[in-house]
Formats: C-alpha cells, structure tokens, sequence
C-alpha cells in the first residue's frame, strides 16, 4: 500500500519569498515521488521527480525537492515565489510494483501575493 | 512535443446514460491510466492499462466502468449507467517503458444532471 499527505490544503507566500510545500509519503516498496502542478482548468504538469540515485531533484521553473527516508518526506521548495507559481501543487507515489499507477495526495494549493 | 489528448472536453449527460471518454496517449506509450478528480478533490486513481489488459484497478472502478483500447491509438473509459456522483473531471495518462512517469491530457469534464 503507498499514500501521501500533503501538510496544509492552502499556503500563502509573498512575492519573493520561500516556498516550501510539505509532502510525506508511507510505502512498503521503495517509492518513486512526483509533484505535478494544475493551473486553472488545465492538466497535470510534472514538475519533479524521484525514481532512484540523488535525492535532491531539480524540476522546471526552479523547483527542487528533496527525498529524505529517514523522514519519508518529499517537501517541494523554491527559494523565491513568482506571481506566475499560483496553482494547485500534487504530491504523488508510485512504484515499479503497482504499474506505476501513482497515488496523489489531496493538493495544496498555492497563493502568491504582491 | 508529444502529447496526450482527450475528447470531449465537456460532456453533459442525463443520470443512467452511458458515456465514453476518449484518450490519445503518446504514441510509444506502453502503459495507459485513468484518473478523476472530483471538484474540490485529490486526484483519484481508477485503472492502469498494460499489455491490454488491466494491471490494477481501484475500488471506485466497479462494474459500472469499463476500459478499452479498440484500435491500438485511442484508449477509451466507458461508464455504462452514470450517476450523480460520476460528475468529476476525468484525467487521462500515459507512461513510456519503466519510466514511473505519466504524462496527463487536459481532462474531460463530466457533468451528470
């Protein structure tokens, strides 16, 4: 069995400032971690992702996460907010023994303000 | 780029009509998933797809739906009898060999009245 919990369903930060959307995952198999993005009335974008080998993932437009298992956690952090970033965030599992299906968690959405 | 696509964008149905979703993965694609997202909700898986046949399903996938891929392009979620509570953005993806990665169309919407 493979689920995530994402820690708050809203987050608000400045222009500028420090994202960090939390994201905790439980798996009984080594886990392979995604965070897609969902702007309005649109898709999902992957943003990252963890498969195997270094742990701390690059993404697009300045996203980075960091697969910790000690903590079983795959926070998303950018160090500085556009206005453009505003968008619904998903933490998702997966493994190779379940046909990739992944399991996402509920979303935090994400609030940007001048 | 290659990309998924999905028909309708929008579909609006009497309750107990039959509906089918359509999806275009990537052409190489091997793996085929659907997923839901009901307003206000996670995203929600349904069934993955492989080999033709079904690799895993969810308890939300009962009798009720059924999965397809007649023609070796398009691969199609049917939900014979709708109910109210089908009413959600239906997502489609798709996933090259052991790559963990899905790539998602812009869903179709599904509205049961």
């Amino acid at each position: 069995a493979q689920s995530v919990t994402q820690l708050g369903s809203h987050v608000s930060v400045s222009e500028g400032a420090l994202v960090l959307l939390r994201c905790n995952y439980s798996s009984s198999v080594p886990p392979y971690l995604f965070w897609y993005v969902q702007y309005p009335n649109q898709g999902l974008q992957l943003l990252l992702k963890y498969t195997t080998g270094a742990t701390l993932v690059k993404g697009i437009n300045g996203f980075e996460a960091e697969f910790k298992k000690s903590e079983t956690s795959f926070h998303l952090t950018k160090p500085s907010a556009h206005m453009s970033d505003a968008a619904e965030y998903f933490c998702a599992v997966g493994n190779s023994n379940s046909g990739y299906a992944l399991n996402f968690g509920k979303g935090t959405s994400l609030l940007v303000t001048p | 780029e290659p990309e998924v696509t999905q028909t309708p964008s929008h579909q609006v149905t009497q309750m107990g009509q039959e509906v089918i979703l359509r999806c275009v993965p990537i052409s190489n694609h091997l793996y085929f998933y659907w997923y839901r997202q009901i307003l206000g909700q996670k995203v929600e898986f349904l069934v993955s797809f492989y080999n033709n046949e079904i690799s895993e399903k969810s308890e939300i996938f009962d009798d009720q739906f059924s999965v397809e891929r007649p023609d070796g392009s398009n691969f199609t979620l049917k939900i014979r009898s709708t109910k109210l509570e089908d009413s959600a953005m239906y997502f489609c993806a798709s996933s090259g060999q052991g790559t963990g990665e899905l790539f998602f169309g812009e869903g179709s919407r599904l509205t049961v009245l």
